[in-house]
């Protein structure tokens, strides 16, 4: 069976820098083809792609966010951690993280964030 | 605003067969397999089809998908009240080289 689980800080103030970390279990990051991709969802709004991490410690970015994000996997304890800098308020959103693999993404229940001082 | 783009609402009667649209371009649907979700709030969205009209183990087959050129569909038939809640479409993009989404669409069963 199949499990992400997103964990991190639920309210983090302007400025500050958020790190996520999702734990996984039912599969490797180490298998061929797998990644790991993060994205979130402001209330109300649409799902925004975020970041991807591939099983070659491949790296792709959201092209609006890049100069904001860092995404990075330990293997070994089979989480993938993003950090995401210089939070601002529009950044609140519920932040999933999702296994990709075969084309398709399984997903985590999510986690809601709130930037505010 | 989404990359890709599905109506917001969509109503039904039980029993009733309900089509949710989702529009794309070349980048994405145009030139890969068109994924379908049912999300229902606090909880991890759930994979519905794949691969344009592929259908997971356990997801009946009242709901069926179909693709043509930049568009992809979903079908709901035999509408039931447990069916009442959000679907978005999710594609790989080429251009972005990243996942691109539907804006989502509300089903509400009457």
């Amino acid at each position: 069976q199949i499990t992400l689980k997103e964990s991190g800080p639920t309210l983090v103030k302007p400025t500050q820098t958020l790190t996520l970390t999702c734990t996984f279990s039912g599969f490797s990051l180490s298998t061929r083809d797998m990644n790991v991709a993060w994205i979130r969802q402001p209330p109300g709004k649409a799902l925004e792609w975020l970041a991807l991490i591939r099983w070659n410690d491949d790296e792709h970015y959201s092209p609006s966010l890049k100069n904001r994000l860092t995404i990075t996997k330990d293997t070994s304890k089979n989480q993938v951690v993003l950090t995401m800098t210089n939070m601002d308020p529009v950044d609140t959103a519920t932040y999933f993280c999702a296994r990709d693999f075969d084309w398709k993404l399984n997903w985590g229940q999510g986690t809601m964030v709130t930037v505010s001082s | 605003q989404s990359v890709l783009t599905q109506p917001p609402a969509a109503s039904g009667t039980p029993g009733q067969r309900v089509t949710i649209s989702c529009s794309g371009s070349s980048s994405n649907i145009g030139s890969r397999t068109v994924n379908w979700y049912q999300q229902v709030p606090g909880t991890a969205p759930k994979l519905l089809i794949y691969s344009d009209n592929q259908r997971p183990s356990g997801v009946p087959d009242r709901f069926s998908g179909s693709k043509s050129g930049t568009s992809a569909s979903l079908a709901i038939s035999g509408l039931q009240s447990e069916d009442e809640a959000d679907y978005f479409c999710a594609v790989w993009d080429d251009s972005l080289n990243g996942w691109v989404f539907g804006g989502g669409t509300k089903l509400t069963v009457l």
